[in-house]
């Protein structure tokens, strides 16, 4: 089946740093990508869409120069953390869809952030 | 925008008895999918229902999805200790899927 690889798998980081999480999908090309937060116990909320070669799309509440994105190849995207803090602690989590719109979503395996 | 309700959003059931998760949409899908998460892990893909009214099965669980194609539940039948995990069903409207809050479900042996 397909594979979604995440780095880095957790990461402990200071108030005011930036932290990047990346996504690859392995044995397939992924057009779009996608980026959840998860709080404990909660649902998946999406946060972007990430977009190979374009800006990615946010979703409403969800600060772009916040939370930067960059879909640099069919494989590749990354999430980058600006200026962290401790309310940005959370679990990211990233997916990819092989065959596009409304398709099922490989994800990967996650990012347990916490911001001291 | 489109909404995904999801109960119940906890479920502690004893080994070997049967139990249902409902999930329903405020608008009519495309398709609705739904995921597993053990705890500590990712959602896994579980299956997708497309077509109004179908019904699919993956051993002891039983996914159905509505006529109308805004609602969908899934019965899991003697549940073991394996099932304890999140179940998430996803709807799938417009461009994106929108989750369901989950069911957290506990297995007392």
């Amino acid at each position: 089946g397909a594979v979604v690889s995440q780095h880095p798998s957790r990461v402990i980081c200071k108030s005011g740093t930036s932290v990047k999480i990346e996504c690859r999908s392995l044995d397939f090309q992924a057009t779009t990508m996608f980026w959840y937060r998860q709080f404990p116990k909660q649902s998946l909320m999406l946060m972007a869409t990430s977009n190979e070669g374009s800006k990615a799309t946010y979703e409403q509440g969800v600060e772009k120069d916040k939370f930067l994105i960059n879909h640099a190849s069919l494989t590749l995207s990354t999430l980058t953390v600006t200026s962290a803090h401790p309310e940005d602690s959370s679990f990211y989590i990233c997916s990819a869809s092989r065959t596009g719109k409304g398709s099922p979503l490989h994800f990967g395996n996650g990012t347990r952030l916490t911001v001291t | 925008g489109q909404q995904v309700m999801q109960i119940p959003q906890y479920q502690h059931v004893q080994e070997g008895e049967d139990f249902t998760t409902y999930c329903n949409s405020s608008t009519t899908l495309s398709n609705i999918q739904w995921y597993k998460q053990r705890p500590g892990g990712h959602p896994v893909f579980l299956i997708q229902l497309v077509k109004s009214g179908e019904v699919k099965k993956q051993k002891r669980l039983t996914f159905q999805f509505g006529e109308a194609k805004k609602n969908s539940s899934l019965h899991i039948t003697a549940t073991q200790t394996t099932d304890v995990g999140t179940y998430f069903c996803a709807g799938s409207g417009d461009y994106k899927l929108s989750f369901g809050a989950g069911t957290t479900v506990t297995v007392r042996a």
